[in-house]
């Protein structure tokens, strides 16, 4: 069975730096990117980024260029996101997500269990 | 810009049946999309992916109660027979060009 265990939920301070972590297993890692979403308290769903666990090339949202990086570890088929200068409003419960996209061939699954992250003073 | 459509709420009554849509922008009629059940304080989990032409593929475990379809720019994510389980978010999502995109989200109440 595929699946992707997340790193325990996070407090951090305003201004402090967060690294999620994703590992999975079932597959074979470096076969399928990774992208990670995110959700604010009572909010929708926001696609965060892009990692190819095959070459790491990444594509990040625009609004968060500059702040977030994600990694990869293929000897431990792990996938990370590195989120700096923490706000408050980056509250949230982070996800990662297996991703595939090539020639009508397309993926967006499974999700991880969640981490939550606060940022609070 | 890619942006997808959602209504933001819909219902139905238990057993009954409910057709969900989500819309494509201008020019991106043709692309695939997913859709993503989030039932209450729980994560999201996978439940298709849905093709232009209306075919799709449904994840493991999705019971034959979920259904998709599409007309043009328009996805359609069909439940039947209702149940209280199905009282939940759901989300559209497609993958473009070094991007992915989300709906806003149906907030979905069984009645």
């Amino acid at each position: 069975q595929v699946h992707l265990v997340q790193s325990g939920a996070e407090v951090k301070k305003p201004g402090a730096s967060v690294k999620v972590s994703c590992m999975a297993s079932g597959y074979t890692f470096t076969n399928y990117g990774i992208s990670w979403v995110r959700q604010a308290p009572g909010q929708g769903l926001e696609w965060m980024g892009w990692i190819s666990t095959y070459n790491s090339n990444t594509k990040y949202a625009q609004k968060l260029q500059g702040r977030v990086t994600m990694t990869t570890d293929t000897s431990t088929s792990t996938a990370y996101m590195e989120l700096r200068s923490l706000r408050s409003d980056d509250t949230a419960v982070y996800y990662c997500v297996r991703d595939y996209s090539w020639n009508g061939v397309d993926c967006f699954d499974p999700w991880g269990q969640g981490t939550l992250v606060t940022v609070s003073s | 810009q890619l942006v997808l459509t959602q209504s933001p709420s819909a219902s139905a009554s238990l057993g009954a049946s409910v057709k969900l849509t989500c819309t494509l922008s201008s020019g991106h009629s043709r692309y695939a999309i997913a859709w993503h059940q989030q039932q209450p304080e729980k994560g999201p989990r996978y439940l298709m992916k849905l093709n232009s032409d209306g075919s799709h593929t449904k994840g493991d475990g999705i019971p034959d109660r979920f259904s998709g379809s599409s007309s043009g720019a328009e996805r359609y994510l069909t439940i039947s027979s209702l149940q209280s389980e199905d009282e939940a978010d759901y989300y559209c999502q497609t993958w473009g060009t070094g991007i992915r995109v989300f709906g806003g989200g149906t907030k979905l109440t069984v009645l």
